[in-house]
């Protein structure tokens, strides 16, 4: 199993990037998939988590509206389209296997790619 | 809910060391703990899934457990080695909600 994320950046208050995250190993299709993100010096805070299909998506209040995620199952890849970014969502951004939606539990991790929101 | 774990804990090498996660609301058995380990760099494995189940290649030093009676869940590490030295966070779920704990950085000297 191998999660790829990139995309990161420096970006001005107000903008947009968006983050991918590449998985290889694995039936990309039978698996949740999530955002976690770590702010400098701070600790681990979950973003969003999509289903294996797609069609079931969850985000954190702290994104609710502002942050899209979606997954390309062709491409074995899963996005993270963030607008509207924040000074405070500076962090690094993990990708992480949901082993199961229910019991809620994260196997696999990316190294992570780290998003700077600035002027 | 939130989960609070102490800041940190510190121990010499070869003894034991629990770390303490906290549910404030809602039973801690009412949905599944997990820890993930965080070695200096960034990189993150998962040490502890399903309250007290290892996942292959994680050392049987590494334990969990909860306990109802505190409504907390515990991370369990014996013979510690100074490659334990990491930060650890517990995380568990409920209705699609992802939680994780503060994180506690273990020192081992």
């Amino acid at each position: 199993v191998q999660l790829v994320e990139s995309g990161g950046g420096l970006v001005q208050p107000g903008g947009s990037l968006r983050l991918s995250c590449s998985t290889s190993g694995f039936m990309f299709s039978s698996y949740g998939m999530a955002w976690v993100r770590q702010a400098p010096g701070k600790g681990l805070e979950w973003v969003s988590t999509i289903s294996g299909s797609g069609s079931s998506k969850y985000y954190a209040d702290s994104v609710k509206g502002r942050f899209t995620t979606s997954r390309d199952l062709s491409k074995n890849t899963l996005f993270l389209q963030m607008n509207t970014l924040r000074a405070e969502d500076t962090a690094q951004y993990y990708c992480a296997r949901v082993v199961h939606m229910i019991k809620g539990n994260f196997d696999f991790w990316g190294q992570g790619t780290q998003v700077t929101v600035s002027s | 809910f939130t989960l609070t774990q102490p800041h940190s804990v510190s121990e010499s090498p070869g003894m034991t060391v629990t770390i303490s996660c906290t549910r404030s609301s809602g039973s801690i058995a009412s949905n599944y703990v997990q820890w993930y380990q965080q070695r200096p760099g960034g990189s993150l494995i998962t040490v502890i899934f399903e309250d007290d189940q290892r996942p292959p290649g994680v050392p049987d030093r590494f334990s969990g457990s909860i306990d109802s009676a505190s409504n907390s869940a515990s991370l369990i590490i014996s013979g510690l080695k100074t490659e334990d030295d990491a930060d650890y966070f517990c995380q568990s779920s409920d209705n699609f909600l992802w939680v994780f704990g503060g994180g506690t950085k273990l020192t081992v000297l």
